[in-house]
């Protein structure tokens, strides 16, 4: 049974650029969360993709977006890229995801350094 | 802003010890506490999943316990190995703010043979 998986593991890119990463869930998950992992701070909430919309939102500007498809995987892209954007990106998957309880599966992350 | 605060930031442990660190949480509008270990270039996993005040839940060498009435949990783990060394991180399920994690800053242990 496959876990979750991000690619690509590491990626640079420069100021201004665009960028898009990629999550695959878990088997049977149908929701998929972003975090955003600053250098010495914990995971920040992105956002949750769950029926292919976006249903929830963290304190994220509009550069940053995503997309959920119809096998459940889902892209983050992230537009007009700003030094303060390099971090570890994490993907989370669960199932319906709307409960207190339900536990999130996550990926190993994708490390973006923006030069 | 909801605050969730994990200290201490990191600990150095010999081999054998036991050990504990904290994780507060507000206490109002309390729904569940995710508790997940993190080991350096691994994907993080979830240990445990409180709702109850006073439970207390245990995974062979690792515990923990509980109080949604003053907005804390304590993570033990007896007779510390290095194989326990990695970060351990807390997410209070935040309702308010649209049910999501918010997630603490974490406390890195180091576990020395």
């Amino acid at each position: 049974d496959a876990g979750v998986t991000q690619s690509p593991t590491h990626l640079i890119k420069t100021r201004g650029q665009q960028v898009t990463l990629r999550c695959s869930p878990k088997s049977g998950h149908d929701t998929v969360s972003w975090y955003q992992q600053a250098l010495g701070q914990g995971p920040q909430f992105i956002f949750q993709y769950y029926e292919e919309e976006e249903r929830q939102r963290g304190n994220f500007p509009d550069r940053f977006s995503g997309h959920q498809f119809p096998n459940y995987s889902s892209e983050l892209n992230v537009n007009a890229l700003l030094l303060g954007d390099s971090a570890l990106y994490l993907c989370a998957s669960s199932l319906m995801g709307q409960r207190s309880t339900d536990t999130q599966y996550f990926g190993p992350g994708t490390r973006l350094t923006v030069l | 802003i909801l605050n969730v605060e994990q200290s201490p930031q990191s600990l150095h442990v010999q081999e054998g010890d036991s050990t504990n660190f904290t994780c507060s949480f507000p206490s109002s509008n309390f729904y569940a506490l995710h508790w997940y270990r993190w080991e350096t270039a691994k994907s993080p996993e979830a240990l445990f999943v409180m709702t109850l005040n006073g439970d207390e839940k245990k995974k062979g060498r690792i515990s923990a316990t509980l109080n949604t009435k003053e907005g804390y949990s304590y993570l033990y783990i007896k007779g510390s190995q290095p194989e326990d060394s990695a970060t351990y991180l807390c997410a209070f399920w935040n309702q308010g703010a649209g049910n999501m994690l918010t997630f603490g800053g974490g406390t890195r242990l180091m576990v020395k043979p």
